[in-house]
């Protein structure tokens, strides 16, 4: 079964529009945390945001604000105020507990274009 | 800068060639991985290696190899290339301590076999 399911593929936004890219997670274990990596053109992976599952309130960064709905297994990436830099892979990703050794286990990602 | 280094960047193998893509980090994580990512996928776990001395195998482990040759270096060996093994490789590691919540990526290998 699918651990982090992206529904997305692609996705096309206005310029300085909002976004939400959708990430819905399968877990047993009470300690997990949840991650948003960027992908540009040039192939790095930039970190953007992080969610634990004890943490109380959403996670914000900056532009990008993690909506986390913990009962519906929902970690959505929301993107304030879309600029054409935004364009690039986004995946979502998954830690679970110690006894995982840390292994981040990964969505396939939405391809995010910006219109101007 | 403290990170991850990967090398080579960029190389082409013949079905069969073997080769080794390097691995390093210096900011004194005990975990290191190796994923692959082929396209519309996410990155897949081949090998990791919770500390110095351990690996253990992923999700994709066949027609790999790996070596933890000490705490800061973890090398991924192709002993046969094949087709199927083009991809784009990254190194990873972990660090509970460390920034972005403890992970840190290298800027990835791609790879062909022809």
């Amino acid at each position: 079964a699918q651990k982090i399911t992206q529904t997305q593929p692609g996705m096309f936004v206005q310029e300085k529009e909002a976004v939400t890219l959708d990430c819905t997670y399968d877990t047993s274990d009470p300690s997990y945390g949840l991650f948003w990596y960027k992908q540009p053109s040039s192939g790095e992976m930039i970190f953007l945001i992080y969610q634990g599952s004890y943490d109380q309130q959403n996670a914000t960064e900056g532009r990008y604000s993690l909506n986390f709905q913990k009962a519906r297994k929902s970690a959505n990436l929301v993107i304030s105020a879309s600029q054409l830099g935004d364009s690039a892979m986004y995946f979502c990703a998954m830690r679970e507990g110690p006894g995982s050794n840390y292994q981040l286990i990964w969505g396939a990602g939405t391809k995010l274009i910006i219109k101007p | 800068n403290a990170g991850v280094t990967q090398t080579p960047k960029f190389q082409v193998l013949k079905t069969g060639q073997s080769m080794t893509l390097q691995c390093a980090q210096d900011m004194n994580h005990n975990s290191m991985y190796w994923y692959r990512q082929d396209p519309g996928m996410g990155l897949r776990l081949i090998y990791y290696s919770a500390s110095e001395g351990t690996t253990d195998k992923g999700e994709v482990p066949n027609g790999y190899n790996v070596s933890r040759l000490n705490k800061r270096e973890f090398s991924l060996r192709l002993e046969s290339a094949a087709p199927s093994q083009t991809s784009v490789y990254f190194c990873a590691s972990f660090g509970a301590e460390g920034r972005n919540y403890g992970y840190t990526f290298g800027s990835g290998t791609r790879l062909t076999v022809v």
